[in-house]
């Protein structure tokens, strides 16, 4: 099946660690994003990609930082820089133009300790 | 950048048409209209998308005046399951960065029995 996946479901991270949220798609599709949403608000874009090796900066990106190395991947480290990482965070991916259909993965929920 | 404004929620009784509107007063002429639906918990899933008039799937409408500073999702017959979060976003198809990406903090729909 084609489709975006997000890994692991629940993630906890310990105070001064770096945490990677995985996310694989196989839908050939160029670009890539993630979003942050914290409870009752909309997704905030942290980066996005549209090409590999190469990646922008969102709105939110400051305590994050991200690779794309190869098309079907796209992983976020949430650095110990994030002081406030508690929340809902999505992967979704779009075959290349910002307004094509972004198709997103379930989610990453990240929780401190 | 061509920010959009929907109400943060509304109620509908099971049965019935639900139209929610949204507005973007400074929509530039290549911006198109796109709608997504989330339910809690899981990512954003694309609905319609429109540039002018009407657009019609089999899930829903997209009403867009003339002036296209705001357009109106129709949902036909709510069921329960459509209670959800629905999004409106304006952006370019051709890739401008990020300022495209503005989800907000959409309108939770509530479906009443």
């Amino acid at each position: 099946d084609g489709g975006i996946t997000q890994s692991p479901k629940y993630l906890f991270r310990k105070e001064g660690q770096n945490v990677t949220l995985s996310c694989e798609q196989n839908l050939n599709h160029d670009a890539m994003y993630w979003y942050r949403q914290d409870p009752g608000q909309g997704l905030r874009l942290i980066y996005y990609s549209q090409i590999v090796n190469d990646f922008q900066k969102g709105d939110i990106a400051e305590g994050y930082s991200v690779s794309r190395e190869k098309k079907e991947s796209f992983p976020l480290t949430v650095t110990s820089a994030q002081k406030n990482p508690t929340a809902f965070y999505l992967c979704a991916s779009s075959s290349g133009r910002v307004q094509e259909t972004q198709y997103f993965g379930p989610g990453t929920r990240l929780l401190v300790l | 950048l061509a920010k959009t404004t929907q109400p943060i929620s509304m109620d509908s009784y099971e049965g019935q048409e639900v139209n929610i509107t949204c507005s973007h007063n400074n929509i530039a002429t290549n911006d198109y209209i796109t709608w997504y639906q989330q339910f809690p918990s899981q990512g954003p899933r694309f609905i319609i998308q429109g540039y002018k008039t009407k657009v019609t799937n089999e899930v829903a409408s997209l009403f867009i005046p003339a002036d296209r500073k705001s357009s109106t999702l129709s949902l036909p017959r709510v069921s329960l399951s459509d209670t959800a979060v629905y999004y409106c976003l304006v952006g370019d198809p051709l890739w401008t960065g990020a300022n495209n990406l503005f989800f907000g903090t959409g309108t939770r729909l509530t479906v009443i029995p």
